[in-house]
């Protein structure tokens, strides 16, 4: 069964720890993509790739950062240089029409 | 700009007819999509429609395109609890996946 997995479901993180969310798909799509949603607003793209070992940088970049090392597998990390890292975190990928979407990692740092 | 409008919430009874407006910007765009989602859950495709088409039904959905007006529309007929959502618009950039969603717009069903 295809599809977009994204781990964990919840996340927990101290101020001025790290963290990294899992993404890993078997759909064999080529691009992938990382938004962010914050309460009662769209979704803001912070990365995307659109084949192995290339990324580019969305409209939410700073203090994020990401790997495509794998066909299968976009990580994003929350580093702690993003001042306000709590929402719910979406993954994608699509192959030219339309995106699959992930059910999300809600981070909160506490 | 880049930005696609739609209000933010719609309240309608159960049984009536729903309307989601959405406006863009982009002229070029190939295709426009609806996305679905539920509490803490990602999107979910409902439906799509090609630029070239100004109307397109699938069961209780109709998606109505006017290219002129850049406007986009999405009726559901019969709504149910079960529909209560947010429901998002998407435009696609001219020769790329790159997708460019909408605000969202919260649509909440009461009996």
């Amino acid at each position: 069964d295809g599809g977009i997995t994204q781990s964990p479901k919840y996340l927990f993180r101290k101020e001025g720890q790290n963290v990294t969310l899992s993404c890993e798909q078997n759909l064999n799509h080529d691009a992938m993509y990382w938004y962010r949603q914050d309460p009662g607003q769209g979704l803001r793209l912070i990365y995307y790739s659109q084949i192995v070992n290339d990324f580019q940088k969305g409209d939410i970049a700073e203090g994020y950062s990401v790997s495509r090392e794998k066909k299968e597998s976009f990580p994003l990390t929350v580093t702690s240089a993003q001042k306000n890292p709590t929402a719910f975190y979406l993954c994608a990928t699509s192959q030219g029409n339309g995106y699959t979407f992930g059910s999300g990692t809600r981070l909160t740092v506490v | 700009g880049e930005d696609v409008e739609q209000s933010l919430f719609l309240s309608v009874r159960e049984g009536d007819s729903s309307v989601i407006n959405c406006t863009y910007t982009d002229s070029s765009s190939t295709y426009l999509y609806w996305y679905k989602q539920e509490p803490g859950a990602g999107l979910q495709l409902l439906t799509y429609i090609f630029s070239n088409m100004d109307m397109k039904q699938d069961q209780r959905l109709t998606v109505l395109l006017n290219k002129k007006d850049k406007h986009l529309s999405l009726r559901i007929a019969d709504t149910q609890t079960g529909d209560s959502a947010i429901y998002f618009c998407a435009e696609s950039k001219y020769n790329t996946d790159k997708l460019i969603f909408g605000t969202g717009t919260r649509l909440q069903v009461f009996p």
